[in-house]
């Protein structure tokens, strides 16, 4: 069946880090990939998305990519501030309407 | 703004009793879901549906029945709590197509004693 590995449980930087955390996935076809962020007491929300077509995705300073050879994605930021820790979550959905997630990386960054 | 909203926020149960968790949405997506998340595991799919009347199991469906009445509403039940099943649960929807975003609610906080 389909899988989402998230290795990264917590990470914890400065800010003006360099942040990168890594997914891998499992499937059949060509899923589109996803990463959503879930800050304290809210839902998770859309922060990108990566289909297969274009390998890349960016907003509010993140960056998505995507490696076929590899079946993973990535999500990067140059420069973390107080306000992007959160717990961020990989994600991949795949044929249908079923959206399987990753275990989630809790990002905390220092002031 | 797409609405998705999840009642109650936070549910005492007792064990073997009867718990039901609703969902809102005000966004007419055909696609709604149930996730339980715990540390560790992430965000687990229970239940999902793609439309009124329609329900599917998800990864992790044993304890948990769904019910989609309408294309607004869409309710986890279970028959019989267990402490197992404490947990945080987030309900969603989105439409058609998979690059379309899912919208999440804020949770249920529902703790079985």
């Amino acid at each position: 069946g389909d899988s989402v590995i998230q290795m990264q449980g917590q990470v914890t930087l400065s800010e003006n880090d360099f942040l990168f955390i890594n997914c891998t996935y499992s499937t059949t076809g060509y899923p589109t990939l996803f990463w959503y962020v879930q800050y304290s007491g809210e839902g998770p929300q859309l922060l990108l998305q990566v289909t297969t077509a274009n390998n890349k995705g960016s907003s509010r300073g993140f960056e998505a990519t995507y490696d076929k050879g590899t079946t993973s994605f990535h999500l990067q930021k140059t420069s973390v501030q107080e306000i992007d820790s959160a717990v961020y979550y990989c994600a991949m959905r795949n044929m249908g309407y079923k959206l399987t997630f990753g275990t989630g990386t809790s990002l905390l960054v220092d002031p | 703004e797409a609405a998705v909203t999840q009642s109650p926020r936070n549910k005492v149960a007792v064990t073997g009793g009867k718990v039901t968790l609703s969902c809102n949405q005000t966004n007419n997506h055909n696609n709604m879901y149930w996730y339980r998340q715990d540390t560790g595991h992430g965000l687990r799919l229970i239940h999902y549906s793609y439309g009124a009347g329609s329900t599917e199991k998800g990864d992790i469906p044993d304890g948990y029945k769904a019910s989609r009445p309408s294309q607004e509403n869409f309710s986890l039940i279970l028959e019989l709590a267990t402490p197992s099943q404490t947990s945080v649960y987030f309900c969603a929807s989105g439409g058609q197509g998979e690059v379309t975003e899912v919208f999440f609610g804020k949770g249920t906080r529902l703790t079985v004693v």
